[in-house]
C-alpha cells in the first residue's frame, strides 16, 4: 500500500528565510505527486503537481518541488517565505494502479513570523 | 470559492443521530471523492463516485457509512447512528475526468462534531 511521510509537523520561520518541506512516499511504481496548501479557514488549494517530464516543477506563489525518483521524494521549496505563506501544507500521491484516490501525508504547519 | 461546494460547514449531532453531508462538484465535473481528516492527521480517502456509480469505496468503514451521487443533485455522505469517533472534518473533491493525473479540487469541508 502507498504511504506518504512528511518529516516535520510544525515549522517556524522568519520572513525571507528559505523553506524546504520534506515528502517521501513508499510506492515503487509510476506515481503522480501533488502539494496542496490550506490557508487558515480555507479549502485545500493545489500548489503544484508532477506527472512526468522535468522533475523540477514550478507552482503558484513562487513554490517549486523536485521529484527525485531514486529517493522517493518530492520536497517543496521556496527561496524566501512571506508572512502570508503561513498555512498547512500537504503532500499527496496517487498511482494509476490504485485508482484515483490521493494518499496524503499528515501535513506540515508552517508559521512565518513577520 | 466558485468551485466545489459543501454544506453544511459545521454540523453538530448527538450520538445515535444521522449526519448527512452534501457536496456539489465544480461545474463540468462528474467525479467526486470524499476524504476524512481526523485531528492531527492527514486526509484519508473514503470513497470515489461517478454519477450514479460507486467506483472505489475501499476507504469507507464497513458499517454506518454510505455515499451516493445521484443523476441529479449533490453527492451525499451519510453517517448513521453517529459515535464520538466520527467527529472529524469531511472534505469533498471533484475532478473533470477519470485519469489519475486529473487534479482534484477541494471544497471547504464539513466539520462534524458529535456530542
Amino acid at each position: 500500500a502507498q504511504s506518504v511521510s512528511q518529516h516535520n509537523h510544525h515549522v517556524i520561520l522568519s520572513e525571507a528565510a528559505s523553506l524546504e518541506l520534506g515528502c517521501n512516499y513508499s510506492y515503487g511504481g509510476t506515481v503522480n505527486l501533488f502539494w496542496y496548501v490550506q490557508y487558515p479557514g480555507q479549502h485545500l488549494q493545489l500548489l503544484l503537481k508532477y506527472f512526468s517530464g522535468d522533475p523540477l516543477v514550478k507552482g503558484i506563489k513562487g513554490f517549486e518541488a523536485e521529484f527525485i525518483k531514486s529517493k522517493f521524494s518530492f520536497n517543496l521549496r521556496k527561496p524566501s517565505v512571506q508572512w502570508s505563506d503561513t498555512a498547512e501544507y500537504f503532500c499527496a500521491v496517487n498511482a494509476m494502479e490504485y485508482g484515483n484516490k490521493l494518499v496524503f501525508g499528515a501535513g506540515t504547519i508552517l508559521r512565518v513570523k513577520s | 470559492n466558485a468551485g466545489v461546494m459543501q454544506n453544511p460547514r459545521h454540523l453538530v449531532r448527538r450520538r445515535g443521530q444521522e449526519a448527512r453531508l452534501r457536496c456539489s462538484p465544480m461545474k463540468g465535473h462528474s467525479h467526486v471523492y470524499w476524504y476524512r481528516q481526523l485531528p492531527e492527521e492527514g486526509l484519508k480517502f473514503m470513497v470515489y463516485l461517478q454519477k450514479e456509480n460507486i467506483i472505489d469505496e475501499s476507504g469507507m468503514p464497513k458499517e454506518r457509512f454510505s455515499a451516493e451521487f445521484p443523476k441529479e443533485g449533490p453527492s451525499i455522505l451519510r453517517i448513521q447512528q453517529v459515535v464520538r469517533g466520527d467527529s472529524a472534518a469531511y472534505f469533498c473533491a471533484s475532478s473533470g475526468g477519470a485519469m489519475s493525473n486529473q487534479p482534484q479540487h477541494f471544497g471547504d469541508g464539513t466539520r462534524l462534531s458529535i456530542l
